[in-house]
């Protein structure tokens, strides 16, 4: 039973340009959250996607946004990457909205140079 | 808004003694609370949760938490510490009262470090 996966593990951008994230969610998950983890820092909830659409969100300005696809599969794009964007970036997926564990991937660590 | 305290950046253990990570909480309901483990160069690994019942909840690893609602305080204890529990250790909390889709607010994390 695969978990979480996402892709890429890393990525290297420069600023000024966008970038789009992938999450799998576990099987038999249907609810899709992203956090951003700073160097040093705790995980800091993006949004969540359920059904397709994003039902929460974060304090993250429009340049974050994202995608649940009907395989409940999820991207997460960002737009005009600052330097401050350099971070993991966790997908989390879970069952009922969130109120079952969430279940986390090993994330893709983004560097803007 | 919810917010989250771990207080102790990290914690020295011996092994085999009883290890504590701290944790506080504040929401504005009732809270659905939760500890997470981390590795270098992976993602959260789930330990235990806590939403009504017992106060005392048991996790995987032998790790369990204690809520104490007065004190708004949910600290994972371990009663003898392994060398291989070395870890970064988050603390989250949701709001339980949402009833909907609501993200986790975590804790900044605490270094957990076991001495041979």
């Amino acid at each position: 039973d695969a978990g979480v996966t996402q892709s890429p593990t890393h990525l290297i951008k420069t600023r000024g340009q966008q970038v789009t994230l992938r999450c799998s969610p576990k099987s038999g998950h249907d609810t899709v959250s992203w956090y951003q983890q700073a160097l040093g820092q705790g995980p800091q909830f993006i949004f969540q996607y359920y059904e397709e659409e994003e039902r929460q969100r974060g304090n993250f300005p429009d340049r974050f946004s994202g995608h649940q696809f009907p395989n409940y599969s999820s991207e997460l794009n960002v737009n005009a990457l600052l330097l401050g964007d350099s971070a993991l970036y966790l997908c989390a997926s879970s069952r009922d909205r969130g109120l079952q564990p969430q279940h986390f991937g090993d994330g893709t660590r983004l560097s803007i140079l | 808004a919810q917010s989250v305290a771990q207080p102790e950046d990290q914690v020295n253990v011996a092994e085999g003694n009883p290890l504590t990570v701290k944790c506080t909480y504040s929401v504005s309901g009732n809270p659905y609370l939760f500890w997470y483990v981390q590795y270098p160069n992976r993602g959260l690994q789930f330990l235990l949760k806590y939403i009504t019942g017992d106060n005392l909840v048991k996790g995987s690893y032998g790790f369990e938490a204690e809520f104490n609602k007065s004190q708004t305080s949910f600290h994972l204890k371990k009663p003898s510490a392994l060398v291989s529990d070395s870890a970064l250790y988050f603390c989250a909390v949701r709001d339980w009262a949402g009833g909907g889709a609501d993200g986790l607010t975590f804790g900044k994390g605490t270094h957990l470090i076991i001495q041979p």
